[in-house]
């Protein structure tokens, strides 16, 4: 089985710093990818980031980059220079790569960025 | 490209009637999912469909709920009878291929209170 924990209920973080959610996993399967989506309260979903779990270099996409360490099981997104627009919903998710691959989501962190 | 639509994006009804989701996902998408997201937690899986065989509906509460996809495209989530717990956004994802990089694209939600 899976498991996903985000242990970050909320988060305040002033505008244009860097922001870190924490997100540690547990999983018996040796192949898997690790997702960050953004949720607005509007309600969508947005996909932010992927890492595989045999990727070699940390995955970055514009000002998202996943801190992957493998070993600690954990893959925190980390947010460079925070604009107001970033203020969502943020979950970490995880499936397999092989069988069923179903995404299982964390519990979420509120991130709020104050002007 | 269009995203995945759903409909209706409200639902009020009282417990013990019955209701029903559509969703239509991204031209060409093979695997549609229902997620369940209770408020202040994360989406829960409750169906996976491959084409239009379930691949996964371990946690689908069969005694009231059930889903179909007709033709491998379109797909319901019927709900009868509701009960107040039932209360939630219900959000239809679709994924192109099955490795492990295919993100999930999710529709805005249907929101459901059961009274």
């Amino acid at each position: 089985a899976q498991k996903i924990t985000q242990t970050q209920p909320g988060m305040f973080v002033q505008e244009k710093e860097a922001v870190t959610l924490d997100c540690t996993y547990d999983t018996s399967d040796q192949s898997y990818g690790l997702f960050w989506y953004k949720q607005p309260s509007s309600g969508e979903m947005i996909f932010l980031i992927y890492q595989g779990s045999y990727d070699e270099q940390n995955a970055t996409e514009g000002r998202y980059s996943l801190n992957f360490q493998k070993a600690r099981k954990s893959a925190n997104l980390v947010i460079s220079a925070s604009q107001l627009g970033d203020s969502a919903m943020y979950f970490c998710a995880m499936r397999a790569i092989q069988g069923a691959q179903k995404l299982v989501f964390g519990q979420g962190t509120r991130l709020t960025i104050n002007p | 490209e269009a995203g995945v639509a759903q409909s209706p994006r409200y639902k009020i009804i009282e417990k013990r009637q019955s209701v029903a989701f559509w969703c239509n996902p991204i031209s060409g998408h093979a695997t549609l999912y229902w997620y369940q997201q209770i408020l202040g937690q994360g989406p829960k899986l409750l169906i996976q469909f491959q084409n239009n065989g379930v691949v996964d509906d371990s946690q689908l509460p069969k005694d009231r709920f059930s889903a179909e996809r007709l033709k491998g495209v379109d797909s319901t989530l019927k709900i009868q009878p509701a009960k107040l717990e039932d209360s939630a956004v219900y959000l239809c994802a679709s994924s192109s291929r099955r490795p492990n990089t295919g993100e999930l694209f999710f529709g805005e939600g249907s929101r459901l209170t059961v009274l």
